[in-house]
């Protein structure tokens, strides 16, 4: 079946714009996350989505990012202003549930570059 | 805090040969373990996850992996490399918050597995 996809793969951007990153999870998955995976710091979460709740954002960096998720479906990270330590591989993963004991499964990952 | 340690960052192995990458963990009450896989310029795929039970658990493409209480550790194994085995493979670890699940995955920094043949 599908699996999670992501868009765009790559994404060159100058520093000072904005860019939008879009995930579309894996069909009746009711968990999303968002994590980047830089050479520096490794893998890092940055924001999940369950259901209808809340979305946890202890991860995002700071208030240029921003993420949504609409219909339960479909999510968009934001991030505003871009600097160049925002480059990096920006992994989507959705999971049946929000259960901790439940497997994520990972998109392909958008790489951006900001110069 | 909670953490997941991959002590090494490259393993390198002879084909046909038996493999194991090291995993510890720190995290609160009972964990759930898990590992996975990247290919160059992949996501990440799952290969195996332990959550309860038997403490060996098997996964995708022959692997394995030994939880270790005492130890606190998740070794990942396998009894024969292969080249097509190499990739990065990252340790991560989730567990049950008080009052609900939470789902982030709190990864290792990633092992390099080099397979030659």
């Amino acid at each position: 079946g599908a699996g999670v996809s992501q868009s765009p793969s790559n994404k060159v951007t100058e520093k000072g714009k904005d860019v939008e990153l879009r995930c579309d999870p894996i069909s009746g998955h009711t968990a999303l996350y968002w994590y980047r995976q830089s050479l520096g710091q490794g893998l890092e979460f940055l924001i999940y989505f369950q259901g209808n709740s809340a979305p946890d954002k202890s991860g995002l960096p700071s208030d240029r990012f921003s993420a949504e998720r609409t219909g339960g479906s479909v999510s968009t990270l934001t991030i505003q202003r871009t600097q160049q330590e925002d480059s990096a591989v920006y992994l989507c993963a959705s999971s049946y549930s929000g259960s901790s004991y439940n497997e994520q499964f990972f998109g392909p990952g958008t790489r951006l570059t900001v110069l | 805090a909670q953490s997941v340690a991959q002590p090494e960052d490259q393993v390198n192995v002879a084909e046909g040969n038996p493999l194991t990458v090291k995993c510890t963990y720190s995290v609160s009450g009972n964990p759930y373990l898990f590992w996975y896989v990247q290919y160059p310029n992949r996501g990440l795929q799952f290969l195996l996850k332990y959550i309860t039970g038997d403490n060996l658990v098997k996964g995708s493409y022959g692997f394995e992996a030994e939880f270790n209480k005492s130890q606190t550790s998740f070794h990942l194994k396998k009894p024969s490399a292969l080249v097509s085995d190499s990739a990065l493979y990252f340790c991560a670890a989730n567990y049950l918050f008080k009052g609900g699940s939470q789902g982030n995955l709190i990864f290792g920094k990633g092992t390099k597995l080099s397979v030659k043949p």
